[in-house]
């Protein structure tokens, strides 16, 4: 099956810096890459995503890059604010008959003001 | 407000007990997963459903035990509990076929305390 890993476990920056969470993920079938952003006492949420046929998606401050070849994908934040302070999680996900999901074991972001 | 329901909220419930947790899928979501998340870790995949029956088996324990029900909600049950089954459990939803965007929608979570 698929197996996701997520580098670094936590993760330190001072506001108006980047940060930069990676992942790789073993099943070449997987073809969609979520990010969710989960804060404290919340239910995970999706805030951005990028499919196999793409390289690069950005979205004002953050930005998702993939390498189908390398089987990784990264998120980007640039400039961050302390309410980017959360743990970020990466998925991979085949679709199919139904969409199995597998999730990275998370990064948590503390962003110093 | 992702259009995921669970309940309840909180349960406070003491060891060997049996517990029920609830969920009701966003409107017209097919698929169903329950994620267990203990403290400061991630998120524990348990079991899948799709449009009522079982697609994909996590790392569930045989006390725990879950169905999809023809109107599409979902109940995890809970049994014989320990103190480390105390965690949150999250149910998520999405539309589940090859048709759907492949986001997942989460609910605000059950948080089990057993003492």
């Amino acid at each position: 099956g698929e197996n996701v890993e997520q580098h670094p476990s936590t993760l330190s920056v001072q506001e108006g810096d980047s940060a930069v969470i990676k992942c790789t993920y073993s099943d070449s079938a997987s073809n969609y890459f979520p990010w969710y952003k989960q804060e404290l006492g919340k239910g995970p949420q999706l805030i951005i995503d990028i499919r196999s046929n793409v390289g690069e998606k950005k979205d004002q401050r953050i930005a998702v890059t993939l390498n189908k070849t390398a089987k990784h994908f990264s998120l980007h934040i640039t400039e961050t604010q302390p309410e980017d302070s959360a743990v970020y999680f990466c998925a991979a996900t085949s679709s199919g008959g139904y969409q199995k999901v597998t999730f990275g074991t998370g990064t948590k972001l503390q962003v110093i003001p | 407000d992702s259009g995921v329901t669970q309940t309840p909220k909180h349960l406070i419930t003491a060891t060997g007990q049996r517990v029920t947790l609830r969920c009701s899928p966003r409107s017209g979501d097919l698929s169903v997963y329950w994620y267990q998340q203990s403290l400061d870790q991630g998120l524990q995949f348990l079991i899948q459903y799709y449009n009522g029956e079982e697609r994909a088996k996590g790392n569930i324990l045989e006390r725990f035990s879950a169905q999809q029900f023809p109107d599409l909600h979902s109940e995890l049950n809970l049994s014989s509990l320990e103190l480390g089954d105390s965690a949150l459990y999250f149910c998520a939803s999405s539309l589940g076929t090859s048709g759907g965007t492949g986001e997942l929608f989460f609910g605000e979570g059950s948080r089990l305390t057993v003492l």
